[in-house]
């Protein structure tokens, strides 16, 4: 059965430095989505992507943050300068086109560390 | 905008016992209504869906029924086991059409043998 999958499983960072997260949607999904969870806290959307560009994003998706889709296949989510507070797990989740009840696929997640 | 408000956590139960998890939830228009499920050290997995007034979603033993009067949508199960615990989200979507989920906080269920 087709997954989304996620890279790197956990990744530590210095604050102040760039991260960069990966995913690999489903192949005919269409609609894209990165959410975080800090740890004990709630599942937070952040934004959603959809024909190449950002069709939603939340307060928590401020500038520091961006999304790109290089190659038609994988999802990314960068941070510029990251920061204590982005310690988080973050999910990717796709969605197919059509999807008349919205069901999301989410990945395994990255555990984000900034030190 | 909307909300979503689950019970307080975390539930214990012994093997064997039933379980209910209070979900209510606030939205505009006609939501679709999920439980997720997130084992310890994996994602989120869709357990449960309804998507209109009065429908039952079904799994794993597992059951919610859209209720729109009350705005909730309850997960229930008659006999939990030890491998059920889990965190348990509750989520919606709508109001737009890119559909992005509002959850609730989760509950942390903990099933004794």
């Amino acid at each position: 059965e087709p997954e989304v999958t996620q890279t790197p499983s956990h990744q530590v960072t210095q604050m102040g430095q760039e991260v960069i997260l990966r995913c690999v949607p489903i192949s005919n999904h269409l609609y894209f989505y990165w959410y975080r969870q800090i740890l004990g806290q709630k599942v937070e959307f952040l934004v959603s992507f959809y024909n190449n560009e950002i069709s939603e994003k939340s307060e928590i998706f401020d500038d520091q943050f961006s999304v790109e889709r290089p190659d038609g296949s994988n999802f990314t989510l960068k941070i510029r300068s990251t920061k204590l507070e982005d310690s988080a797990m973050y999910f990717c989740a796709s969605r197919p086109r059509g999807s008349l009840d919205n069901e999301q696929f989410f990945g395994p997640g990255t555990r984000l560390t900034v030190l | 905008g909307n909300s979503v408000t689950q019970m307080e956590g975390p539930v214990t139960l012994s093997e064997e016992a039933f379980l209910t998890i209070n979900c209510t939830y606030t939205a505009t228009g006609y939501p679709s209504l999920f439980w997720y499920v997130q084992y310890p050290g994996e994602g989120l997995q869709l357990l449960l869906k309804a998507t209109k007034a009065d429908d039952k979603g079904s799994n794993k033993g597992f059951e919610a029924t859209y209720r729109k009067e009350t705005t909730s949508f309850h997960l229930e199960k008659g006999s939990v086991q030890v491998s059920d615990s889990a965190v348990y989200f509750c989520a919606l979507t709508g109001g737009t059409s890119y559909g992005k989920l509002t959850f609730g906080q989760g509950t942390i269920l903990t099933v004794h043998p």
